[in-house]
């Protein structure tokens, strides 16, 4: 089982709705929680983190974590053409950072 | 401006020829790691570095050494590579490896 799961996508989304992109981990450990966002030939970038059950705003991303379920979720309300990227999603389990594969995302003008 | 930063970002070298890339951060994190990014695999963990002379191997560290002398830097050290490390490497540092990374802009690495 693999760690880390996302859907590769492309996930295609019209400009201006709600992109949901989900992750799930098989380690119950797995103590922090990131999301990443990755343009084509460059470095990832953080964009959110949480460690706690719930949601996390931060303008116009939203994380979600629900540790029963094993599962995170990243939603991005009001989507730009400029949100189009691979989003990757990480845990942290004990000293080491895991990473899915990522999700493509598509904004669609 | 905070950062962490790799050198060099292309590399094209030889089978069995020793390659240094260089990793530097300023933002005094204890953390520090190297990533492999390939496609369909995506990214996986080669070392990583609580702090100084505190290393340990990630998910894919065969064929890499890694030293941690000082805090700001952390080298990878490939001493006889081979095709198959053929990929795209990022440096990444982290304060106590908790709160995210900060990423380099990466190296392409050919071995042919």
């Amino acid at each position: 089982q693999k760690e880390v799961e996302q859907n590769s996508g492309p996930l295609s989304v019209p400009e201006g709705a709600i992109a949901s992109l989900n992750c799930t981990y098989s380690d119950r450990g797995s103590q922090s929680f990131f999301w990443y966002r990755q343009y084509s030939g460059k470095s990832p970038e953080l964009i959110m983190s949480i460690y706690s059950n719930g949601d996390k705003e931060d303008g116009r991303f939203t994380a979600q974590l629900n540790k029963a379920s094993q599962y995170v979720s990243l939603l991005i309300r009001d989507s730009q053409p400029s949100d189009s990227a691979t989003y990757l999603c990480a845990t942290k389990r004990d000293d080491k950072i895991i990473f899915g594969k990522g999700t493509r995302l598509h904004i669609l003008p | 401006e905070a950062q962490v930063t790799q050198n060099p970002r292309y590399l094209i070298t030889v089978t069995g020829k020793k390659l240094t890339v260089t990793c530097s951060q300023n933002m005094n994190h204890e953390y520090m790691s190297w990533y492999r990014q390939d496609p369909g695999l995506g990214l996986r963990q080669i070392y990583y570095s609580m702090n100084v002379e505190v290393t340990d191997k990630g998910d894919v560290p065969e064929g890499y050494k890694v030293s941690r002398k000082e805090k700001r830097n952390f080298p990878l050290i490939l001493e006889s590579p081979s095709p198959n490390q053929t990929s795209l490497y990022f440096c990444a540092s982290s304060f106590l490896g908790a709160y995210g990374y900060t990423f380099g802009s990466g190296t392409r690495l050919t071995v042919v």
